[in-house]
């Protein structure tokens, strides 16, 4: 059975802290993406990672960051957390080509700046 | 305008009974088109792609529209367990850029 694992269901952390988001995928995948999603905005993207050491910018990458030192591995990282990031973030991994192939999901980590 | 629409809801429907919704896109060059579900806290899953020529799997049909923009999900004799919310994704033509609607709830009620 495919996995994305990502490291915590749900975070609560204070503005400023610096945060790690895990994603672990065991697929062999060579592409892996970060989302945030909001209540009537849908899925919306963070960054992207089509091989090791490799990163794109999505829509929405300000304030964030990604590591993708590993295949099976991809983080993102809140440098300084703000309240406005308080969202539900998705991991997913998808074969080859991008957008044609179903993307597989972890189950979310529910983070909560306060 | 958002680049892919799609009407929240909820529908509240009577398990048993068909139900349809649609999706509109934006950008006339986009290629591929999904189906996912989500189930309350949980993460989306796939439920179907959308081929140019519509697609059925058991109870649910999809079909595309290319000359007025729309995707569209019909569901046949609905279940309880179909309750959930329906994701509509367009990939527009870019190597990596799969644009996700808010999506639409679905209520099934027995």
């Amino acid at each position: 059975d495919v996995k994305v694992t990502q490291s915590s269901r749900y975070l609560v952390k204070r503005t400023g802290e610096k945060v790690f988001l895990e994603c672990v995928q065991d697929m062999d995948h060579e592409n892996m993406f970060w989302y945030r999603q909001d209540p009537g905005l849908g899925l919306r993207l963070i960054y992207f990672s089509y091989d090791v050491k490799m990163k794109e910018k999505g829509d929405i990458p300000e304030g964030y960051s990604v590591s993708r030192e590993k295949k099976e591995r991809f983080s993102l990282i809140l440098e300084s957390a703000s309240t406005n990031q308080t969202s539900m973030y998705l991991c997913a991994s998808s074969g080859t080509p991008i957008g044609n192939t179903e993307a597989f999901f972890g189950q979310g980590t529910r983070l909560t700046v306060v | 305008r958002k680049e892919v629409e799609q009407d929240p809801g909820p529908f509240n429907v009577p398990e048993g009974a068909t139900v349809a919704f649609n999706c509109t896109y934006s950008n006339s060059a986009s290629q591929s088109f999904f189906w996912y579900r989500q189930d309350c806290r949980k993460e989306p899953k796939l439920l179907m792609s959308v081929y140019s020529s519509g697609n059925e799997d058991g109870r649910f049909t999809a079909q595309l529209n290319r000359a007025s923009q729309y995707i569209s999900l019909l569901i046949r004799d609905s279940k309880l367990s179909d309750s959930a919310t329906y994701l509509c994704v367009v990939n527009m033509g870019s190597n990596y850029q799969l644009i996700w609607g808010a999506g639409t709830k679905l209520i099934i009620k027995p």
